[in-house]
C-alpha cells in the first residue's frame, strides 16, 4: 500500500523557472518529510526536510511548504536550473521508536536550458 | 565530508549464484539501512540496524536475503540465490541514531547495480 503520494511522475521546466513537486499522505503518525535529489547512478542526498510543527522551510532555492490539515506537502525549487534535472523523492517517517523512512515514487525533473 | 561507501558499484551474477554487497556507514552514525530501488521507484526498505541488532527486517525476504552488521560498523548483505527479479539498485544509507528525532537524518551511499542474468 502506498503510503506517500508523490505528483507529478514527471515535469519539464524552463530555466529560471519554478519546478512544484506534491506529496500526499495518510497517516497522521507521519512527523518528519524530507526530500531526496537523486541522480542516475548515485545514491539519493537529503536536500532539505521539515516538521510538523512549522508550515514553510526555505534552504537557499529550495522551500518545502507544509500543509498538516490537508496532510500534503511541497516541494518549490525557485529558479530552477538545468543541474537540479534529477529524481525527486519525498518520504515520510513516523516517530515509532525506530525512524523508518516511507519513499514516494518519485519525479523526474527536467530543467531545459 | 564523511560519507557511506560501499562495494562493489556493480555486479552482475548468474541467476542461482550467491552474491554479497558490503557497506561502511559514516563513522559514529548507530543505525544502518539497507533499501532495495528498482528502477524507476522510491527506495523500499529491507533491513535497519541498530549497532549490532536488527531492529526492522519485516520486508526482508528471509529466504534467501540474509544481513549482518557483526561489530556494529560495517554490514554485509548477502542473495542465496540470487533470481531474475533480484535485479536492482541495493542502497545503503546510515542515521547517527534512528531513536532520536534530532539524528533521523538518512544519508546514502552510491549503491551497487545488480544484474541478475
Amino acid at each position: 500500500q502506498q503510503q506517500v503520494k508523490q505528483s507529478p511522475q514527471s515535469l519539464i521546466v524552463q530555466k529560471g523557472g519554478i519546478s512544484i513537486i506534491n506529496c500526499a499522505y495518510e497517516n497522521t503518525a507521519f512527523d518528519y518529510f524530507p526530500w531526496y535529489q537523486q541522480f542516475p547512478g548515485k545514491g539519493p542526498a537529503l536536500l532539505i526536510a521539515i516538521r510538523p510543527d512549522v508550515s514553510e522551510k526555505k534552504e537557499g532555492r529550495f522551500t518545502i511548504s507544509f500543509n498538516k490539515s490537508a496532510k500534503q506537502f511541497s516541494l518549490h525549487i525557485m529558479d530552477s536550473q538545468p543541474g537540479d534535472s534529477a529524481t525527486y523523492f519525498c518520504a515520510a517517517s513516523a516517530n515509532t521508536g525506530f525512524q523508518k523512512l516511507v519513499f514516494g515514487t518519485g519525479t523526474r525533473l527536467l530543467v531545459s536550458p | 565530508e564523511a560519507e557511506v561507501a560501499q562495494s562493489p558499484r556493480y555486479k552482475i551474477t548468474e541467476k542461482s549464484q550467491a552474491v554479497a554487497f558490503w557497506c561502511d556507514p559514516i563513522s559514529g552514525h548507530a543505525t544502518l539501512y539497507w533499501y532495495r530501488q528498482i528502477l524507476g521507484q522510491g527506495p523500499e526498505l529491507l533491513v535497519q540496524f541498530q549497532d549490532e541488532s536488527v531492529v526492522d527486517d519485516s520486508q526482508l525476504p528471509k529466504d534467501r536475503f540474509s544481513a549482518e552488521r557483526l561489530k556494529g560498523v560495517d554490514s554485509t548483505l548477502k542473495i542465496q540465490p540470487a533470481e531474475l527479479g533480484d535485479s536492482a539498485m541495493y542502497l545503503c544509507a546510515s542515521s547517527l541514531d534512528a531513536r532520536t528525532s534530532e539524528s533521523y537524518e538518512q544519508y546514502f551511499g552510491p549503491g551497487t547495480r545488480l544484474t541478475v542474468t
